[in-house]
């Protein structure tokens, strides 16, 4: 399977722990983005990396929240101190930009997490 | 079918028929669109997108149309299958190419 896939599919912790997840893009693709979608909602932007750089952050990503990609492929998020509130599905997605038009963004099949 | 977003979430269509998911954008500035479909436990699958110079897009079985005037996107889908009980997504870029915003999504559900 050559698409985008995240690692674990689904994380329990206790509030408190600190949690790390994997994503690995498309293969060659130079963007890398961070979503958390709640129950019933779409997708929020959390942040994006082109190739190692991380260009954008949203400011729903608390200081609790960090993310890498330091070789410019795979990319890990990590939240420390996990609040209930942190219960969500985190997606990640991929592109490949073409420079001045938009690229489309292929999600991978997300971490559920939920915080006991 | 049709459903009209926030007001009705849920969209329940007969197998064969045509379904019409509709989308309120919020920025005059968004000048690319991509419909989502989502199925329970999977993350967010591409369907079609278009970009603001144009008003209509066809795929296959897919069709969006574009109205900039009163900021509004749809999807028709033709012939609907149970495959195609899903979530959909409607995500607007805002004017920055680098992400989307999405709306709160309708539910799909094709009866066989």
């Amino acid at each position: 399977d050559t698409g985008v896939s995240q690692n674990p599919r689904h994380k329990i912790t206790k509030r408190g722990q600190n949690v790390t997840f994997r994503c690995d893009p498309i293969s060659e693709h130079n963007r890398l983005y961070w979503y958390r979608q709640t129950l019933g909602q779409g997708p929020e932007f959390l942040t994006y990396f082109q190739n190692e750089a991380q260009l954008e952050k949203s400011r729903l990503l608390s200081d609790r929240f960090s993310a890498e990609r330091p070789k410019g492929s795979f990319s890990t998020l990590e939240i420390q101190r996990t609040e209930q509130g942190d219960s969500a599905m985190y997606l990640c997605a991929s592109s490949l930009t073409s420079g001045g038009a938009p690229d489309t963004q292929y999600f991978g099949p997300g971490t559920r997490l939920t915080v006991l | 079918g049709e459903s009209v977003g926030l007001h009705l979430p849920t969209l329940s269509v007969q197998e064969g028929d045509n379904s019409i998911i509709n989308c309120a954008y919020s920025n005059s500035a968004s000048d690319y669109f991509i419909w989502y479909k989502q199925e329970s436990g999977k993350g967010p699958q591409f369907i079609i997108d278009i970009r603001s110079n144009m008003d209509k897009r066809q795929g296959q079985r897919v069709t969006v149309l574009l109205n900039k005037t009163v900021k509004h996107l749809s999807l028709q889908i033709a012939a609907t299958q149970p495959g195609d009980s899903a979530v959909y997504f409607c995500a607007e870029n805002k004017g920055n190419f680098n992400k989307f915003y999405f709306g709160s999504g309708t539910k799909l559900n094709v009866k066989p």
